[in-house]
């Protein structure tokens, strides 16, 4: 198994410009996550998903999209990018049957804003 | 809202000394899970607490969970510089009784073991 993929690995992108940053699981979990990593502030969530066709938003939505239409891949859409956006983007997923919950991180995407 | 607080921010330690992080809340959480990043890498899970009191130990790494369940710690014997990396604390986010695995997570620690 691959686990947690993620494309692309680094992206500059000028401002107002868009981008879709890539996440794919092989492990069939139904739960899948997208947080942005900034330095000294931990990871926050941005969105979530509890299967295919059903997202919800996180701490930080503001200036995202997801979708979800197959249970392996979680698009995170940035449609006009801002220097905020500037960030380490970080996919998870989660066994749901599984008690202790364990997030499965992909190697996250770096993605600066110019 | 519920907050993690890690302390300290930053530890920069030489080979064979200890160490403490600790995570703290005002909030109850009814399990803790701590964390290791590694620099390019997601986080890596090591270890979930979920009694009020617990302790774990993996390896040189002690973890501990408040009887009140609002902290949770983290004691490394004898550091190595292999154990360089930034240690997150997490708990999960309760929304309307249920997280749905939702985490929120402290800032984080930034761990340096110099040989």
């Amino acid at each position: 198994n691959a686990g947690v993929t993620q494309t692309p690995k680094f992206r500059i992108l000028k401002i107002g410009q868009s981008m879709t940053l890539q996440c794919t699981q092989d492990m069939n979990h139904n739960y899948m996550y997208w947080y942005r990593q900034d330095p000294g502030m931990g990871l926050k969530l941005i969105y979530y998903s509890v299967g295919a066709g059903i997202t919800d938003k996180g701490e930080v939505p503001n200036g995202y999209n997801v979708s979800r239409s197959t249970t392996e891949d979680f698009p995170l859409r940035l449609e006009l990018a801002a220097p905020s956006q500037t960030s380490v983007y970080f996919c998870a997923s989660i066994d749901q049957r599984e008690v202790r919950k364990t997030q499965y991180f992909g190697p996250g995407t770096r993605l600066l804003v110019l | 809202t519920q907050l993690l607080e890690q302390s300290p921010q930053f530890l920069s330690i030489q080979e064979g000394e200890n160490l403490t992080v600790y995570c703290n809340s005002s909030s109850v959480f009814s399990s803790l899970q701590w964390y290791r990043q590694e620099p390019g890498e997601g986080p890596v899970l090591l270890v979930t607490v979920v009694t009020g009191g617990e302790v774990k130990k993996l390896k040189r790494l002690t973890f501990q969970f408040g009887d009140a369940r609002k902290d949770s710690s983290l004691h490394i014997t004898a550091a190595q510089p292999g154990d360089t990396g930034l240690y997150l604390c997490a708990g999960p986010t309760l929304a309307g009784g249920t997280s749905y695995g939702k985490l929120t997570f402290g800032q984080g620690t930034i761990l340096t073991v110099h040989p």
